[in-house]
Parts: C-alpha cells; structure tokens; sequence
C-alpha cells in the first residue's frame, strides 16, 4: 500500500517554465490537498479538490492550476514559473469514511527551486 | 481565516527530558491534528484531537476546545523526536480543510 505518491521528488526550473507535479493515492479518498511549505511559515493550502472532476481555491492559489479527472490523481501546474514558487510541496488526502475522520496522509514532498 | 499560534517557536532539550508544546486557535473547530516532520521532511500524523486527551506511548494531546487551545506532552524524549511539530485544524465551516500553525522546531541532544 503506497499511500500517497508524488513525483518529481526534485526539480529545478528556470523563470517562464511550466511544469506539472503529479500526486497519485491508492487510499480512495475523496479530498486531496496541494500545500506549500517555505521556511519559518508552516504549510499553506494552494488548492483542494473534495472529489474527482472538483476543484477549489486555498489560501494562496496565484500562479497555480490544478485538474482532478480522476479520484486517484490531483495534479498541481505551473504555467510559468517565478522565483517566488520556490518552495517544497506536499500533496495530502483524506476521507470522511476513515478513522479518523478527514486523517491527513501526506506525500514525501516535491522540492522545486525556481532561478 | 482561523489563526494558529504554537508555542514556543524553538525547544532544545537533552534525551530523557519532558516537554510541552501548545496550539492556540481563534476559532471553533472540529477537526485539529498534530503532526511530526522528521529531519528528512515526511509529516506523519500523531493525533486527531478535535477534544478531549489521547495517549499514544510517550506522546499524548490535551484539547480544550471551549478555551481555544491544544497541548502535546512529550516524555522521556529520544534523538529520534527531533523535528518539527505542527498542529493544524479545521474550523467548522471549512469541513476537511486544515489550517497549519509555523510550528515548533524539537531538538534533542544525546
């Protein structure tokens, strides 16, 4: 049992690249989370998603898209990178229907630095 | 939005020591999680705790929800506690969604 899987584990981009980062669950929740995490500032929600073919908008979801076309994968894009999106980060998912309720699981986290 | 303020920002502490770190919230909430991310960067989750006490081995969690606030007791620390300790909730009108605090950064020294 994977869990939930993210790939690229790193990745170096130069200002003005797209990239798609893929997150991948074999849990069968229902949400999926993308959250960045940058020093000193804990984790910040980007986007979620409470169920395949849904998205919506977090805390700080400028610069960002996001698909959900199947209840598996939540993919997070950038459409061209800034310095500012540097930063490592983390998809998560959870159900209702677990013990507990709405249990975080996290990925391993995506290292992405952007010059 | 809900604020989370965690307490103390850094903690340093030999093997064999306790400790407490606390999460105040500004808001009510019916979901509120502890996590660790070890040194590596994996955040595991240690407690759903929306009210009431929890134990698991050396680690517990207190939350008091009518005051807004969180305590997790660390006993008899290990090197291996080290890293960082988030607490996160969800108020109740934001359903699964989690709100982070900065979290407390957990050294301990052989």
């Amino acid at each position: 049992n994977a869990g939930v899987t993210q790939t690229p584990k790193f990745r170096v981009l130069k200002t003005g690249q797209s990239m798609t980062l893929l997150c991948a669950q074999d849990m069968n929740h229902e949400y999926m989370y993308w959250y960045r995490q940058d020093p000193g500032m804990g984790l910040r929600l980007i986007h979620y998603s409470v169920g395949e073919g849904t998205t919506a908008k977090g805390e700080v979801p400028d610069g960002y898209n996001v698909s959900r076309l199947k209840k598996q994968n939540f993919l997070l894009g950038l459409e061209s990178a800034a310095p500012s999106q540097t930063s490592v980060y983390f998809c998560a998912s959870s159900s209702f229907f677990d013990y507990p309720p709405y249990g975080y699981t996290f990925g391993s986290g995506t290292r992405l630095t952007v010059v | 939005g809900i604020q989370v303020e965690q307490s103390p920002p850094d903690l340093i502490l030999q093997e064999g020591a306790n400790s407490t770190l606390r999460c105040n919230f500004s808001d009510s909430v019916n979901n509120l999680q502890w996590f660790h991310q070890n040194p590596w960067g994996q955040l595991i989750n240690l407690f759903y705790i929306p009210s009431g006490t929890k134990q698991n081995g050396r680690l517990s969690a207190t939350t008091v929800a009518t005051e807004r606030y969180s305590l997790l007791y660390i006993s008899s620390s290990q090197t291996t506690d080290s890293g960082v300790y988030f607490c996160a909730v969800g108020p109740e009108t934001s359903g699964s969604r989690l709100t982070f605090g900065e979290g407390t950064q957990l050294t301990v020294n052989p």
